[in-house]
This record gives C-alpha cells, sequence and structure tokens, in this order.
C-alpha cells in the first residue's frame, strides 16, 4: 500500500511569506507527527495529532506556525511570515498506535529554503 | 529533561564487517521505549529496531541487534556482516508517552 506522502518536496520561499506543507499518512492511521529536521541533526518534535485532535503542539517554535488535521487524515502545518531559521526540513510521520511507540511510518519530508 | 547522545558524528567499515553504533540516555520515566532509526541518502526514514524498557533480553533483527544495559542507560546497535545499503544516518530514539527525543545522528558508510 501507499506510505506517508508529502508535497511539495521542496519549496522556496521568500521571507515573510506564508507556507503550507501537505502530510498525507497512511489510511487509517491514528497518529500523526510533524518534526523539524535541521542539516545535520536530528528531528526534533513540533506537534502530535490523534485523529482530529492536537494533542500537544508544544514544540512548534512560534505562533507562526499552525498545524490542522481537521477529518483525521490529511494534515498540513503552515508557517506565516516565514524567516531564516525556519529552513529546515519538516518530516510527517503517522502511527497506527495512539501514541506512535510502536513504528512511526515517516514520509520524505519537505524541505523548505527561506531566502 | 530526556535526552539522547550520540557520540559518534560519522563511522566507515568495510563490507562484511561487524559494527556498533553508540547511544546513550537520560529519563526519569519508568516506562520507556528505545529505537533505531536508519534514513538512507536522499529516502525515508525508517525502523530498524525497537526494545521495550521492562524487557530485559535484547532485541534482535535479522542482522541487527542492540546491546541494552538499563542501569547504564545505553542502547548500542551492533550491525552484522555490513552491506553497501546499510550506508545511511542512523539515529537512537527515546520515547515515552507519544514523544520521541532524537539523537544527532551518526553518519555510517559501508565501503566495497
Amino acid at each position: 500500500g501507499a506510505g506517508v506522502s508529502q508535497s511539495p518536496r521542496y519549496k522556496v520561499a521568500k521571507r515573510g511569506q506564508d507556507v503550507a506543507l501537505r502530510c498525507d499518512p497512511i489510511s487509517g492511521h491514528v497518529s500523526l507527527f510533524w518534526y523539524q529536521q535541521a542539516l545535520g541533526q536530528g528531528p526534533e518534535f513540533l506537534t502530535y495529532f490523534q485523529n482530529e485532535a492536537q494533542l500537544d503542539k508544544s514544540g512548534l517554535p512560534s505562533d507562526r506556525f499552525f498545524a490542522e488535521r481537521p477529518e483525521g487524515s490529511v494534515s498540513t502545518l503552515k508557517i506565516q511570515r516565514t524567516q531564516q531559521e525556519d529552513s529546515a526540513v519538516y518530516l510527517c510521520a503517522s502511527s497506527l498506535d495512539g501514541q506512535g511507540l510502536r513504528e512511526q511510518y515517516f514520509g520524505p519530508g519537505t524541505r523548505l529554503t527561506v531566502t | 529533561a530526556q535526552t539522547v547522545t550520540q557520540s559518534q558524528p560519522e563511522m566507515s567499515v568495510q563490507e562484511a564487517e561487524t559494527v556498533t553504533l553508540s547511544c546513550t540516555y537520560d529519563t526519569s520515566e519508568n516506562n520507556y521505549y528505545l529505537f533505531w532509526y536508519k534514513q538512507p541518502p536522499s529516502r525515508q526514514m525508517i525502523l530498524v529496531i525497537r526494545q521495550e524498557a521492562y524487557k530485559q533480553q535484547n532485541a534482535t533483527e535479522n542482522r541487527f541487534s542492540v546491546n541494552f544495559q538499563k542501569a547504564a542507560k545505553s542502547f548500542s546497535l551492533k550491525i552484522s556482516d555490513s552491506q553497501l545499503g546499510d550506508t545511511a544516518m542512523y539515529f537512537c530514539a527515546l520515547g515515552s508517552n507519544y514523544q520521541l527525543i532524537w539523537g544527532a545522528g551518526t553518519k555510517l558508510i559501508i565501503k566495497p
């Protein structure tokens, strides 16, 4: 079956622009996670959904970051007024279990470059 | 605060050799899980192996095995008979509740 997909794969934004990153999880997966991965680093947790409920958004760096999963499937991560420090790879992962502690399935990521 | 430390930024070995990647962690949780994930060049992150902290037996998956030392808070990954396809970034991660805390990764290069 299809894995986790993310779009766009690459995004170049001018500083100050808004961007929207999409994640299509594996069908039926309950949990969905967003991570930010800086170059040469491990992923850092941003936010977590269980179905349509956003249970933790403590990792979002600022109020310019917003995530939603309105129907418990596709999720969008929106960044308003992008800044250079937002440049990173944004990873989405989904999991069949409610906490993502069995296995998380990752998408290919969206590489965001803010110029 | 929970932390994960991978002290080897890069390693390289010859094909068919055995290699061990190190990971230490810190947590005050009693119930947690440990993971090794692999991120091949330009490809998606995939799970290599998972260990439940309450299980004393070390997890194994084919050529991959772990040495889990709970008291020392150490979780190393051993790759036996290494193959060219094992070339990747390897990340150690600690999970409790729903959050994964990740190490900075070890770049593993398998040379032909």
